[in-house]
């Protein structure tokens, strides 16, 4: 069972268009992640939730827009889709507080816009 | 803002031989959690160790020890005999101990191992 997942794991469309990204943890965490990693590797924090809540939001352009419908569904929508917004894209979960800490990541979106 | 810096953007390491990857970072809190994480090139993000501010004692998973020099705000990894599958980019990472905190990575290091 896998514990972060996101769906689709490859995207590749033209720009202008809209698409989605899906993403949903069993780990029973409370708090979850958007992060993007760019073409040299780089990641970055985009946005994150906790219980449904938004706790994190970036410097990020509203045509992006994460949507957590319940604690364990994160989903980011892009409007208006640009050449710049070509990435991976991790959702990732983490408990709330104390020991360990880390994120657990699912294995990234690929976005390509034409 | 904390800030995570990998001074090398790429190593290489004879197989079976040891490589230390090194990290700083910039914070001015006390209690915070350090990590490496693994990217191969399947893009997974691999959990390889952790380690927490306030232990002295620095984390060691099988092949993998840290050096954490908290004073000096110095983290670096280290792996000994390497194997081919060791091969990836790895990312040096940072957290503040509260509640719904992010993870602040470096740039990362491509490691090589040569055969």
């Amino acid at each position: 069972d896998t514990a972060v997942s996101q769906t689709p794991k490859y995207l590749v469309t033209q720009m202008g268009n809209d698409k989605s990204i899906k993403c949903e943890q069993n780990l029973g965490h409370d708090t979850m992640y958007w992060y993007k990693q760019d073409s040299k590797k780089f990641l970055k924090i985009m946005f994150s939730y906790n219980n449904k809540e938004l706790i994190i939001n970036e410097t990020v352009p509203n045509r992006f827009s994460p949507k957590s419908p319940d604690k364990a569904h994160l989903n980011l929508h892009i409007n208006s889709l640009e050449l710049g917004d070509s990435a991976v894209y991790f959702c990732a979960s983490s408990q709330d507080r104390g020991w360990p800490g880390e994120l657990f990541f699912g294995e990234g979106s690929r976005l390509t816009v034409l | 803002a904390q800030t995570v810096t990998q001074s090398q953007p790429e190593m290489s390491v004879q197989e079976a031989e040891t490589v230390t990857l090194s990290c700083t970072y910039d914070t001015s809190e006390s209690d915070y959690y350090l990590f490496w994480y693994k990217q191969p090139p399947s893009r997974q993000m691999i959990l390889v160790i952790r380690q927490e501010a306030y232990k002295q004692q620095n984390a060691t998973e099988n092949r993998f020890s840290v050096n954490f020099q908290k004073a000096a705000k110095s983290f670096s990894l280290k792996i000994s005999d390497s194997q081919l599958g060791d091969a990836a980019m790895y990312f040096c990472a940072y957290r503040r101990s509260r509640f719904g905190e992010k993870l602040t990575f470096g740039t990362g290091t491509r490691l090589t191992i040569i055969p």
